[in-house]
């Protein structure tokens, strides 16, 4: 049983980076999409990101001109970097594992595995 | 179109049927995904794929389809299925975006 384990820092200044990190244990790394979802306090998933073990990224557009996704596959993890944070970046932010398919002409999408989350607060 | 509409909340009797509906066009090629969020806990797959349950979800829980509109279907609701729940899908505008409705708050009466 594939189990996601995420850590980062969880108090960030105004301007600076958010960095946490996801290690894969128990399962495969590759024929994913591994992704990054954050909740604001009070509020709904918001997905920001994938990568897929090749490096293969697709992004949110209304996070893409700050956010990095990036793979370690030596390491079973996929990181999360995210510049010139602000208070509407502060959420709780899962990692997920993500996967894909098609049935008789008809996609599937789910997520079946996510981290804990990590509370990451931006505050002066 | 990349967005996935859900009621904000819906209420259910103790042991009755509920449905939480999920509209978007990206529902017309894409099956939704379903999950279930308890306060303080990481959202939890309960349907995916045309109607498929993860092991221990339990088969009071169901998905069906039709058109750009997804339905999560609780037959026999229990005071542990009180949750928010969301739909997912990927969108189909070209930008292989994952997108999420906005969450249903479900009240158990």
């Amino acid at each position: 049983q594939v189990q996601l384990q995420q850590w980062g820092a969880g108090l960030l200044k105004p301007s600076e980076t958010l960095s946490l990190t996801c290690a894969v244990y128990g399962g495969s790394f590759s024929g994913y999409y591994w992704s990054w979802i954050r909740q604001p306090p009070g509020k709904g998933l918001e997905w920001i990101g994938e990568i897929n073990h090749s490096g293969s990224t697709n992004y949110n557009p209304s996070l893409k001109s700050r956010v990095t996704i990036s793979v370690d596959t030596s390491k079973n993890q996929f990181s999360l970097k995210l510049n010139s944070v602000t208070a509407a970046d502060t959420a709780v932010y899962y990692c997920a594992s993500g996967s894909v398919g098609v049935i008789t002409n008809y996609y599937f999408y789910y997520m079946d595995v996510w981290g804990r989350g990590t509370t990451v607060t931006v505050s002066s | 179109s990349s967005e996935l509409t859900q009621d904000p909340a819906v209420s259910v009797a103790l042991g009755q049927t509920v449905r939480i509906t999920c509209q978007g066009d990206s529902l017309r090629s894409y099956y939704a995904s379903w999950y279930q969020q308890k306060p303080g806990q990481a959202p939890a797959l309960v349907i995916f794929g045309k109607n498929n349950r993860p092991s221990g979800i339990p088969d009071r829980f169901s998905g069906s389809s039709s058109g750009n509109t997804a339905s999560l279907t609780i037959t026999g609701a229990q005071a542990e299925d009180e949750a928010d729940y969301y739909c997912n899908s990927r969108d189909t505008s070209g930008n292989h975006q994952v997108v999420f409705g906005g969450g249903t708050k479900l009240t158990v009466l």
